[in-house]
């Protein structure tokens, strides 16, 4: 089945301890991305990559890092995490990333996030 | 900013069509209107997408107005799973190749 896999799926962690999100894709799509949904603000890019070892900042990059090494996983680093990256985080990915040709993303299930 | 327009939310009864307006004035030419909807939680997920013609799938009907300044996307017969939140986007953020602008959606609640 095509999909988007997101680990895990809840988690509570302290302010300063370094966490990791996973993402995966069994697509072979290129291009792949992390945003993070707040009450009242919608969703927001917090990175995205176009194809491996090519990564970019979105809208909110601070307090994040990511890596593509393979084109499957592109997984979200948090190095020291504080509350307010307290968030429901959903992992998208398309078969490319350019503007002008049709991209249907696909989402993952997301993660709750909460950092005390 | 965002560059659509839709109702903040809308009901719809059981069965019947559900039909969810969106403006968007300032489309250009190479742009298209996707929607997508996010039920309670739950990732985004793709509805149907469309440039000039008006558009059918198994999901729903996507109709542009000629000028392209609006659509409409219809539910043909609504159903209590389709109680989510829809988002009408023409947009391509300015920050990001393929970031999807989401806003605030319609809030559509099918009751029976």
């Amino acid at each position: 089945e095509a999909q988007v896999t997101q680990n895990p799926r809840y988690l509570i962690t302290v302010t300063g301890k370094k966490l990791t999100v996973t993402c995966s894709q069994n697509m072979n799509h290129e291009y792949m991305s992390w945003y993070r949904q707040d009450p009242g603000l919608g969703l927001r890019q917090i990175y995205y990559s176009m194809n491996v070892e090519v990564t970019d900042k979105g809208d909110v990059p601070e307090g994040y890092k990511v890596s593509r090494k393979e084109k499957r996983n592109f997984p979200l680093i948090l190095e020291s995490p504080s509350p307010n990256q307290t968030s429901l985080y959903f992992c998208a990915s398309s078969l490319r990333g350019t503007l002008s040709s049709y991209n249907e993303q696909f989402f993952g299930p997301g993660t709750r996030l909460t950092v005390l | 900013d965002a560059k659509t327009t839709q109702p903040p939310s809308m009901d719809c009864a059981e069965g019947r069509a559900a039909n969810l307006p969106c403006n968007h004035s300032t489309i250009s030419g190479n742009e298209y209107v996707y929607w997508y909807r996010q039920i309670h939680s739950q990732g985004p997920q793709y509805i149907i997408h469309g440039l000039k013609n008006n558009e059918t799938n198994e999901m729903a009907s996507l109709i542009i107005t000629e000028d392209r300044k609006s659509s409409t996307l219809i539910l043909p017969h609504a159903t209590l799973r389709d109680t989510a939140v829809y988002y009408c986007i023409v947009r391509w953020h300015q920050t990001g190749a393929n970031n999807l602008f989401f806003g605030t959606g319609t809030r559509l609640t099918v009751i029976p």
